[in-house]
């Protein structure tokens, strides 16, 4: 079985500070790793993935994140963050020989002027 | 374009009343899934599809009902709808397998029953 954990369902921060979104992952067997983000009253698009290989993976908007296998982690990470990041940011895994997906329960990003 | 469209975006109904929510996609996905999002508890997969005619359950098919006799689309079906199916719902699609490729939503469909 596959879970997703949050570990902060809101956070605020100020504009051009750097933000950090913790996301750990349990599995029996291996997974792909994923952020989506989305924008007040709209759907969910896809922030960046983990397949394989170097295990920092850069994203759309500055964002990226670092896969770390031993503490089961997937952490997104922005150094500057601005107005229109304020959004709610989702944490998910499939795994590697599945159908399924399965999302974190979200952390609310809440950027102050 | 590019996109998954539903309708009804909102849609209020009383308990009991059966329902239809459509989904349809243009970029000829095999893959499509319907996920709903509650407060607290993020995103929970309802059924999925793989294509034409093959559908799955995912963590919360209770109460719910899917169909796919043609690639573009992907309805869900509520039969006998229930409050606790208050809730906002999201359809979304990819090509080939789903555990490596950006799945694409669609802009979401919010659902009160009363």
């Amino acid at each position: 079985a596959q879970s997703v954990t949050q570990l902060d369902s809101q956070v605020p921060v100020f504009e051009e500070a750097p933000v950090e979104l913790r996301c750990n992952y349990s599995s029996s067997v291996s997974v792909y790793l994923f952020w989506y983000v989305q924008y007040p009253n709209q759907g969910l698009q896809l922030l960046l993935k983990y397949l394989s290989g170097s295990t920092l993976v850069k994203g759309i908007n500055g964002f990226e994140a670092e896969f770390n296998k031993s503490q089961t982690s997937f952490h997104l990470r922005k150094p500057s963050v601005h107005i229109s990041d304020t959004a709610e940011y989702f944490c998910a895994v499939s795994p590697f020989t599945g159908n399924q997906f399965y999302f974190g329960t979200g952390t609310s990003l809440t950027v102050i002027p | 374009e590019a996109q998954v469209t539903q309708n009804p975006r909102y849609l209020i109904t009383v308990t009991g009343k059966k329902l239809t929510v459509t989904c349809s996609q243009n970029m000829n996905h095999e893959y499509m899934s319907w996920y709903r999002q509650d407060p607290g508890l993020g995103l929970r997969q309802i059924y999925y599809s793989m294509n034409v005619e093959v559908t799955d359950k995912g963590d919360v098919p209770e109460g719910y009902k899917v169909s796919r006799k043609e690639k573009r689309n992907f309805p869900l079906i509520l039969e006998s709808p229930s409050p606790n199916q208050t809730s906002l719902y999201f359809c979304a699609s990819t090509s080939g397998g789903v555990s490596y490729n950006e799945q694409f939503f669609g802009p979401g469909t919010r659902l009160t029953v009363l």
